[in-house]
């Protein structure tokens, strides 16, 4: 019954290689987001999907891009990684009226070699 | 968006009271203030959220003073558990709508 789940926890690949992160919530928010988590613990918005129109994308390389196929998903692409890119990426939900403010996933960490 | 402004580390020890004081000088009308916890390998976890003077729950208070251009997060005899960061976000709208600022973070460290 977890509320934002994603996939895989852990991803180690090669320079040049394209990967997927996936993303789910249950909670019938109507936005979810991707950060970035660097090493120093700096947590920065990529982007927010809210009833699958993308109303956020910070200045991050088109090498990135979100895929919504429903409200209840948004997934991550990665073309062309790079070391830089290695980070852990979270997945969070949250609704207009709610509270709680931001629900986050536990975390993808990518290891770029 | 507000840019916040937090020590960057604290130390404590179990039993006392620890406060957090997050600086947001910039920030606008609609703009509330959220703190998150987060511990190792884990993601963010909502602990409380404000507009203005007091809030309090379960786990801890907010003090926003009224210019809201600085809030304290203040958690009430701590135990080893609470080792953790902590984060002030500063945003438009009740839920921070995704336009918001995470400040770098406090890494709060309670010793025995």
């Amino acid at each position: 019954d977890t509320a934002v789940s994603q996939t895989p926890k852990y991803l180690v690949t090669q320079m040049g290689n394209d990967k997927s992160i996936k993303c789910e919530q249950n909670l019938g928010h109507d936005t979810m987001y991707w950060y970035k988590q660097d090493s120093k613990k700096f947590l920065k918005i990529m982007f927010s999907y809210n009833n699958k129109e993308l109303i956020i994308n910070e200045t991050v390389p088109n090498r990135f891009s979100p895929k919504s196929p429903d409200k209840a998903h948004l997934n991550l692409h990665i073309n062309s990684l790079e070391l830089g890119d290695s980070a852990v990426y979270f997945c969070a939900s949250s609704s207009r009226g709610s509270f709680y403010g931001y629900t986050f996933g536990s975390g993808t960490r990518l290891t770029v070699v | 968006l507000a840019k916040t402004t937090q020590p960057i580390s604290m130390d404590s020890y179990e039993g006392q009271e620890v406060n957090i004081t997050c600086s947001h000088n910039n920030i606008a009308t609609n703009d509330y203030i959220t703190w998150y916890q987060q511990f190792p390998s884990q993601g963010p976890r909502f602990i409380i959220q404000g507009y203005k003077t007091k809030v309090t729950n379960e786990v801890a208070s907010l003090f926003i003073p009224a210019d809201r251009k600085s809030s304290t997060l203040s958690l009430p005899r701590v135990s080893l558990s609470d080792t953790a960061v902590y984060y002030c976000l500063v945003g438009e709208g009740d839920t921070n709508a995704g336009k918001s600022t995470f400040g770098d973070g406090t890494t709060l460290t309670v010793k025995p």
